[in-house]
């Protein structure tokens, strides 16, 4: 069965510094989602990404976030000037653009900023 | 003013017995809603979706909506261990999709 993929699993990073979170989304998907959830706390909506542009973001995706498209698979965010209240599980998910709207989430990439 | 609001918990159950879960949300303009069940350290999973009002019933699991009371239920029968998890509650709304901070269930052997 086809599943949304992220790597790394974990990233451990320093304050001040950009990191970059990889997604591979299932591949007849054409929406793309990043969400992010702080330890204890909900599931936050940050970016959805249709036809190679961005198509709604919170306001917590701010200008120190970006998102990219850079192939036909590949899915990227990337964080810039990293804080400590960056520190998430950052999970990337997709969906078709027709059928269920309910998102398919990946594994999750785990952010330390230290 | 919170999209979608769900009880925190903990909701214990035993074993065999139903487990209801329950969630409200503000926007009326809503049209689809969605249960996802979370493990710790894990991604969401959806488990249902919803779009009209009444019942939707998936094996052990039923939805229920009701758009009057701005209102989406789950009920798990013959809760096993296994169902322990985060429950969390979506909606479309304005065109994202919001969780709920979830509702933690543990079913006791």
């Amino acid at each position: 069965e086809p599943e949304v993929t992220q790597t790394p699993s974990h990233q451990v990073t320093q304050m001040g510094q950009e990191v970059i979170l990889r997604c591979v989304p299932i591949s007849n998907h054409l929406y793309f989602y990043w969400y992010r959830q702080i330890l204890g706390q909900k599931v936050e909506f940050l970016v959805s990404f249709y036809n190679n542009e961005i198509s709604e973001k919170s306001e917590i995706f701010d200008d120190q976030f970006s998102v990219e498209r850079p192939d036909g698979s590949n899915f990227t965010l990337k964080i810039r000037s990293t804080k400590l209240e960056d520190s998430a599980m950052y999970f990337c998910a997709s969906r078709r653009d027709r059928g269920p709207p309910a998102p398919f989430f990946g594994p999750g990439t785990r952010l330390t900023v230290l | 003013q919170k999209e979608v609001e769900q009880n925190s918990g903990p909701l214990s159950v035993p074993e065999g017995a139903i487990a209801s879960l329950n969630c409200t949300y503000s926007d009326r303009g809503s049209q689809s809603f969605f249960w996802y069940r979370q493990y710790s350290g894990k991604s969401p999973e959806l488990i249902m979706s919803i779009y009209s009002n009444g019942d939707k019933e998936d094996g052990r699991f039923t939805a229920q909506l009701n758009k009057a009371s701005q209102y989406v239920s789950l009920l798990i029968r013959d809760s096993q261990p296994s169902d322990s998890a985060t429950y969390l509650c979506a909606v479309i709304s304005f065109n994202k999709f919001y969780f709920g901070s979830g509702t933690k269930l543990n079913v006791k052997p």
